[in-house]
């Protein structure tokens, strides 16, 4: 089975504090890619990342960075020196090797206070 | 380019009306996609459209029905829809590889009176 779970519901921080958006999938395949997709409020989803399953390579862009662990099954994605533009609901998702089909995690609503 | 385009923005129907939502990509991608979302929940997968064929269909009701006229193009058509169908529904286009990422347009906030 496979599953993609953002605990975190909301986080609300002020501007220019770091955030840690969390994601923990499951997978039985050992060949599989995940995403981070941000949704503003006006509905488009915007792609950020992909990551494959044997690239555990972290990588930044900018003031984005993503952590990839297959150890622990997580794939955080950290924001540092927040802007209120970065206020958006994100989306850790999951595909399969051959899978046309996304697997969502439940999005985690993030609000950067002036 | 990665644009995917929707149209309209907003569309709100009766029960018994007939409508189409449009999309449209120009990034030479052979898979096609639509998505329904509710409000605070993830997209939810419709149809998928693979080389202009039918591939993937979630058991969706059959007042919803896709069409593919091209490559580049993809519709979904509305009738007798339900007040509970009112949703955001997306559009996505990629390769057809599994590899590959789906790019998604501005949807379309649909609400049926």
């Amino acid at each position: 089975a496979q599953k993609v779970t953002q605990a975190q519901t909301e986080i609300s921080v002020v501007e220019k504090e770091d955030v840690t958006l969390d994601c923990v999938y499951e997978t039985r395949d050992t060949t599989y890619y995940l995403f981070w997709y941000k949704q503003p409020p006006s509905g488009e989803l915007v792609f950020l990342i992909r990551r494959n399953s044997f690239d555990e390579q972290n990588e930044i862009s900018g003031r984005y960075s993503w952590n990839f662990q297959k150890s622990t099954s997580s794939f955080n994605f950290t924001i540092t020196a927040s802007q209120v533009v970065d206020s958006a609901v994100y989306f850790c998702a999951l595909r399969h090797q051959g899978a046309q089909k996304l697997v969502f995690g439940q999005g985690t609503r993030l609000t950067i206070n002036p | 380019d990665t644009e995917v385009t929707q149209t309209p923005k907003h569309l709100v129907m009766g029960m018994t009306n007939k409508k189409s939502l449009k999309c449209e990509q120009h990034m030479g991608h052979r898979a096609m996609y639509w998505y329904k979302q509710k409000a605070k929940k993830p997209p939810e997968l419709m149809f998928v459209y693979s080389y202009e064929k039918l591939s993937i269909n979630e058991s969706v009701p059959s007042r919803f029905s896709p069409e593919c006229p091209n490559s580049s193009l993809l519709n979904l058509h509305l009738h007798a829809l339900q007040p509970e169908d009112s949703a955001l529904y997306l559009c996505a286009s990629s390769q057809v590889y599994s590899t590959d990422t789906q790019y998604f347009g501005p949807g379309t906030r649909l609400t049926v009176l």
